[in-house]
């Protein structure tokens, strides 16, 4: 089946500084992909959706300076998390969907924790 | 806008009882309707996914069945066991590539 590998599965990072997360589809083409943000005990919060080799359409509310996201190819997706502070740590999460209209598949999930 | 609603939001079941998840939808107008598991700290596993013009999936204990003019879908899940606790999410799009709408999801703990 699909897979979406999704890396790092955890990182802390000091305050001020960036962290990027990478999202690959090992076997099939991604031309969606979304990046989720969870809290803890909460449900998924969609963050943006990019298609490859467009920009990032962002939802309300985030910020597209803070996280940069690039889709270059058809199996690489990118979150960075720029100049980030404390209440940037969260659960993220990324969802590929390939052609065809198939189901959404998800990476592993990021923990990512600022100090 | 679309909102999607899970209920109950925690159910703690004794081993071998079957359960009942239920998910809630304001807008009938859907592509798909996919059923997720969550582990805690993990990413999300799909279980089952309803196309619009579908009325239920099956897959070994799990079935969910899909009543998309009242918006309501339902997953079962026979025989529960231990391995089954996890969190449950059901979502929704509205066309083909577009964003999910999740559900709030179902804690679920299965007690030997």
């Amino acid at each position: 089946g699909a897979v979406v590998s999704q890396h790092p599965s955890r990182v802390i990072c000091k305050s001020g500084t960036s962290v990027k997360i990478e999202c690959r589809s090992l076997d099939f083409q991604a031309t969606t992909m979304f990046w989720y943000r969870q809290f803890p005990k909460q449900s998924l919060m969609l963050m943006a959706t990019s298609n490859e080799g467009s920009k990032a359409t962002y939802e309300q509310g985030v910020e597209k300076d803070k996280f940069l996201i690039n889709h270059a190819s058809l199996t690489l997706s990118t979150l960075t998390v720029t100049s980030a502070h404390p209440e940037d740590s969260s659960f993220y999460i990324c969802s590929a969907r390939g052609q065809g209209g198939s189901g959404y598949t998800f990476g592993s999930g990021t923990r990512l924790t600022v100090v | 806008k679309q909102e999607v609603t899970q209920i109950p939001a925690a159910l703690s079941v004794p081993e071998g009882e079957n359960l009942v998840l239920n998910c809630s939808f304001t807008d009938s107008a859907i592509y798909n309707l996919q059923w997720f598991r969550q582990d805690p700290g993990k990413g999300l596993t799909s279980l089952l996914l309803i196309q619009s013009s579908q009325r239920e999936q099956t897959s070994g204990r799990l079935n969910a069945s899909l009543d998309k003019s009242s918006g309501r879908s339902t997953l079962y899940i026979a025989a529960s066991q231990p391995g089954d606790s996890a969190t449950y999410l059901c979502a929704v799009d509205k066309a083909a590539g577009n964003k999910l709408t999740f559900g709030g999801g179902t804690r679920v703990l299965v007690k030997p």
